[in-house]
């Protein structure tokens, strides 16, 4: 079965620094999906990749589906305290299943 | 901005007690999806439901779960004879059809505690 991983599992940066987070597929992606979660609360969807090499930006997120359609990395450029929370990638496995990477928690500190 | 809610925000119920979770999906929405997040675990799919049926279900859906869209609005998710084990965040989500290009769209959430 197919399974996504995420890293790194959690991550705590200063205001104004920019990072990365990835998503790693174990089979070819169709479709990958960002969501961010506040804990205890629902997804928030984000953006969503379909084709190999594809970009997507909002506002300071900027999400990437690699060439061979295995990987996707989310970046955020001058972080914010607004940004903190725990950050999902999800993709169709078969027709009609949804499944979750692992998350990444975000913490920023002012 | 149309949004999928879901009730109750937070259930307490003892074990071996039926429980019935609510949703309203987004309402020209096809399809329609449970996912079970056991605290500090991974969103795990429950099932999928579309023309009023199952489309697909996960292992962890066994035959005390069962999904229902009883009157074309509500989507409900019940848990039979409630163990320790299903407390977890429950939540639902719609999709407006089976367009790859297409995100689901998720709830709040229910809370479900079982003592």
């Amino acid at each position: 079965s197919q399974e996504l991983e995420q890293s790194p599992q959690s991550l705590i940066v200063q205001e104004g620094k920019n990072l990365t987070i990835n998503c790693t597929s174990s089979k070819t992606l169709y479709g990958l999906y960002w969501y961010k979660q506040k804990y205890g609360e629902g997804l928030i969807f984000l953006m969503m990749l379909q084709k190999g090499g594809e970009e997507k930006s909002h506002e300071k997120i900027t999400a990437k589906l690699d060439e061979k359609k295995q990987q996707s990395s989310l970046h955020i450029t001058a972080s914010q305290p607004s940004h903190a929370g725990i950050y999902l990638c999800g993709a169709a496995s078969g027709t009609y299943k949804y499944i979750f990477g692992t998350g990444t928690r975000l913490k920023v500190l002012a | 901005e149309p949004e999928v809610t879901q009730t109750p925000s937070h259930q307490v119920t003892q074990m071996g007690q039926e429980v019935i979770l609510r949703c309203v999906p987004i309402s020209n929405h096809l399809y329609f999806y449970w996912y079970r997040q056991i605290l500090g675990q991974k969103v795990e799919f429950l099932v999928s439901f579309y023309n009023n049926e199952i489309s697909e279900k996960s292992e962890i859906f066994d035959d005390q779960f069962s999904v229902e869209r009883p009157d074309g609005s509500n989507f409900t998710l019940k848990i039979r004879s409630t163990k320790l084990e299903d407390s977890a965040m429950y939540f639902c989500a719609s999709r407006s059809d089976r367009a790859s290009n297409q995100p689901q769209h998720f709830g709040d959430g229910t809370r479900l505690s079982i003592l």
